[in-house]
């Protein structure tokens, strides 16, 4: 049984580009995470999907966009990248039994 | 804000117990505590959690104290696979939904 699964797993981006990552959720799970972690911290909500609607934002700002599409898979978007959105981003989704599976994380360094 | 607070860093020797603790005095009656493990450059892993009472799965066991302000994480024979970043989560409630607040965890290193 697959986990949760995110591409790319590396990325490299210039300052004021665009990306798009994503994530396919673990089989069964419909909810679905984001997960910012700059080195040496803890990883920080970004925001929750769930029936193809955001429920739960954290405090990031509206550069931070995202998606679910009806198979419940996600993207986040982030717009005009600035060189502290270098950071690991995690993907997770919701088993109602035990917790949150998180992905391996996508690497995005912004130069 | 993370609602736990846990030692920065441990140590234990391969084969011991390790028993990892967490402060969360401000929880609330319907609040769970979770603990995750993050080895390095992985995505975390669930370990285990609970209300109440102590639990116990294959991974460790939980101490809750009777008044749920700390509690504990028990690997009991640990390995050098399990040196990793723990951390211990309070469920954050909001419209049904569920994020995770993860602090700076603790970083534990098993000794050969």
């Amino acid at each position: 049984d697959a986990g949760v699964t995110q591409s790319p797993t590396h990325l490299i981006k210039t300052r004021g580009q665009q990306v798009t990552l994503r994530c396919s959720p673990k089989s069964g799970h419909d909810t679905v995470s984001w997960y910012q972690q700059a080195l040496g911290q803890g990883p920080q909500f970004i925001f929750q999907y769930y029936e193809e609607e955001e429920r739960q934002r954290g405090n990031f700002p509206d550069r931070f966009s995202g998606h679910q599409f009806p198979n419940y898979s996600s993207e986040l978007n982030v717009n005009a990248l600035l060189l502290g959105d270098s950071a690991l981003y995690l993907c997770a989704s919701k088993s109602r039994a035990y917790g949150y599976t998180f992905g391996s994380g996508t690497r995005l360094t912004v130069v | 804000d993370a609602k736990t607070t846990q030692p920065p860093s441990m140590d234990c020797a391969e084969g011991r117990a390790a028993n990892l603790p967490c402060n969360h005095s401000t929880i609330s009656g319907n609040e769970y505590v979770y603990w995750y493990r993050q080895i390095h450059s992985q995505g975390p892993q669930y370990i285990i959690h609970g209300l109440k009472n102590n639990e116990t799965n294959e991974m460790a066991s939980l101490i809750i104290t009777e008044d749920r302000k700390s509690s504990t994480l028990i690997l009991p024979h640990a390995t050098l696979r399990d040196t990793a970043v723990y951390y211990c989560i309070v469920i954050a409630t909001q419209g049904g939904s569920e994020k995770l607040v993860f602090g700076k965890g603790t970083k534990l290193t098993v000794n050969p």
